[in-house]
């Protein structure tokens, strides 16, 4: 297996616009994490999800956020508009309910 | 609620050092605990769990022990390489009901292994 893949790896924009981050699960894994790490606030829980469904979105910072796990093989996590405050790396990781979680290499958002 | 507490870095040390990085937990219930390592430029991957106490995880020459009376998950190493340099972040998945809960990790400490 490929493992969980993130895109895009890198990803610079202006303030204002949308950005949108994707994630490719391992296949057969049942659950999906969203994660974003600062050197702030270190690595902060955004969303996960169970069977596709959002199980707890509390970590979600406002309402410029969104994700969305349309199938078991991809989900999405937006912001629009884009604040300079969430640049950030975004990890998404998975796991088959063992507790271990497999992680992609992250996208590095940069937000002007 | 639950939460992870582990030690602010970075920890500088010399190749062949002992390693220490203390790790300290809040949770209701029996938690499973858990160390994970990020290398420069990659996502985090599990190192070492513990599922109940007096567990003692091990892997690479990591080792830790669950201890529930201290509620500590303190990291060791005997002799570390430049390779082990890294984040280690420490990490607590509560159970509810059954269920599996999400995994809560601390802010990570940076060691950084100079030959």
């Amino acid at each position: 297996d490929a493992g969980v893949i993130q895109s895009p790896r890198h990803e610079v924009t202006e303030m204002g616009q949308e950005v949108t981050l994707r994630c490719k699960p391992i296949s057969g894994h049942d659950y999906l994490f969203w994660y974003r790490q600062t050197m702030m606030r270190g690595l902060e829980l955004l969303i996960y999800f169970n069977n596709n469904v959002p199980i707890d979105d509390s970590g979600m910072p406002e309402d410029r956020f969104s994700a969305k796990m349309p199938n078991a093989s991809f989900s999405t996590l937006k912001i629009q508009p884009s604040e300079p405050r969430d640049s950030a790396v975004y990890f998404c990781a998975s796991s088959f309910t063992s507790g271990k979680l497999f992680f992609g290499s992250g996208t590095q958002l940069s937000v002007l | 609620g639950n939460s992870v507490t582990q030690m602010e870095g970075p920890v500088t040390l010399s190749e062949e050092a002992f390693l220490t990085i203390n790790c300290t937990y809040t949770a209701t219930g029996y938690p499973s605990l858990f160390w994970y390592v990020q290398y420069p430029g990659e996502g985090l991957q599990l190192l070492l769990k513990a599922t109940k106490a007096d567990d003692k995880g091990s892997n690479k020459g990591f080792e830790a022990t669950y201890r529930k009376e201290t509620t500590s998950f303190h990291l060791e190493k005997g002799s570390v390489q430049v390779s082990d340099s890294a984040v280690y972040f420490c990490a607590l998945m509560g159970i509810y009901g059954g269920a599996t809960n999400k995994l809560i990790f601390g802010t990570g400490t940076l060691l950084a292994v100079q030959p």
